[in-house]
Order: C-alpha cells, then structure tokens, then sequence
C-alpha cells in the first residue's frame, strides 16, 4: 500500500529557509494531488497548498510568498520550501495524498509527520 | 480563529451516540464536499468521511456524516473508549482557495 515519510531538520533558524521532502513509495506519484499541512503545537490543522504530479501549484495565500512546492517524478517525492521563517512557523508538518478529482481536501493518506522547531 | 466553527469539546458515555457539529458558509460547506478527519494524540491525522457522508474502507459504520446548508455534522453511535481523539471537519472554500478546517472537536467517553 501507498506510504509517505517526510524529512527534513527538526531545528531551523529564524530567517532561514526549511526544506521538507516527502517520499512516495508503495505507488507512483504520477497521479493524485500531493499536500503539505501543518499543526502548530496544540492547535488545529492549517493547509500549506498542493502540488500534482504535472508540477501545477496551489498555495494557501497566507503563505503564497513564503512557500514553494515542487514534485520529482523520478524519485517518486515532491518537496516544500519555506522562507523567511518565525517562530509561527514551528509545527509538525504533514504531507498527504489528496485523491480528490481538483485537490479538494480528500486526505486519504498521511506521512506519520515531521516536527519542526524555529528557534536560534 | 478557525474558519469552519467546531464545538471544543464533546463528552458522552459508552454506547451513547454523540453528534459533532461544524458550520460554515456559502463558500465552504454550502458549495463543497465536507471531510471529517480524526486523530490521536501524537498521530497523523485519518481520513474519516468524505463527501459528505462517505466512508473509507476499514471505518466502522458507527460513524457516519450528514451535511444541510452551510452546517455538517459527524455522529458517533456505540460509543467506544477507543473513540477518544480528537475530530476536525474540513472542506474547500472558494472564496479563500484553499482547505479549511474547524477548529477541533476533543471527544471524551465517560
């Protein structure tokens, strides 16, 4: 079946830029819509954006200049830069797979999350 | 403050039914499909209903989802201890482009 793993550093400095990578294996990721979710400590779940597998984006405005996600069909992974980063930022990021027809919100599988602090 | 509205907590006893209700707007739930996600503490997320009123395989038809208006609601029936978590709703809103949830539901079984 289908598993995500993200990876990246657990501790990035303030200003610095994060880089996430979320794996795809048991499957191809050429299909679906894949997604990039967050949850700040004891909060709710806030939506970063998508990318397909053709390298289309959509990002939540709140972070449009901040973030970019791209997909690497030969390594069957896509990716997730964030820039300019503040201590809003610390989270445990989650990528998913969005089996929606339009990248719609059908989460139906989830990488066990990445926690990330920003901090100096 | 979360775009979709969520109790914070609901608390019921075992082999009771409990509602969650989540209420949104025009532009979300009342054009959108509704999502019901459920996690446990220092778990991912899961995928609990979709479109409304659709179960995954593998999900207990104990759960189940209804939507009217711009409101939607996930019940519980047969309470299990098991089911203690927390459970945040979800939906594509138009207006803002992106997926929004509800602030989070923490169920508690007496």
């Amino acid at each position: 079946q289908v598993q995500l793993q993200e990876s990246g550093p657990g501790l990035v400095k303030p200003s610095e830029t994060l880089s996430l990578t979320c794996n795809v294996s048991g499957g191809s990721i050429s299909t679906y819509y894949w997604t990039w979710l967050r949850q700040s400590p004891g909060k709710g779940l806030e939506y970063l954006g998508y990318v397909y597998y053709t390298g289309t984006t959509n990002y939540n405005p709140s972070l449009k200049s901040r973030v970019t996600m791209s997909v690497d069909t030969s390594k069957n992974q896509f990716s997730l830069k964030l820039s300019s980063l503040t201590a809003a930022d610390t989270a445990v990021y989650y990528c998913a797979r969005d089996q929606s027809s339009y990248g719609s919100g059908t989460f139906d599988i989830w990488g066990q999350g990445t926690k990330v602090s920003v901090s100096s | 403050q979360s775009v979709l509205t969520q109790p914070s907590s609901v608390s019921e006893a075992p082999r009771q039914r409990v509602t969650i209700s989540c209420s949104g707007s025009t532009s979300n739930i009342g054009k959108n499909a509704v999502y019901w996600y459920q996690q446990f503490p220092g778990k991912a997320p899961t995928l609990l209903i979709y479109y409304d009123d659709i179960l995954p395989p593998g999900v207990s038809d104990r759960f189940s989802g209804s939507k009217s208006g711009t409101s939607a609601s996930l019940a519980i029936s047969g309470l299990q201890s098991e089911d203690e978590g927390d459970y945040y709703c979800a939906a594509w809103d138009d207006s803002l482009n992106v997926v929004v949830f509800g602030g989070g539901t923490k169920l508690t079984v007496l």
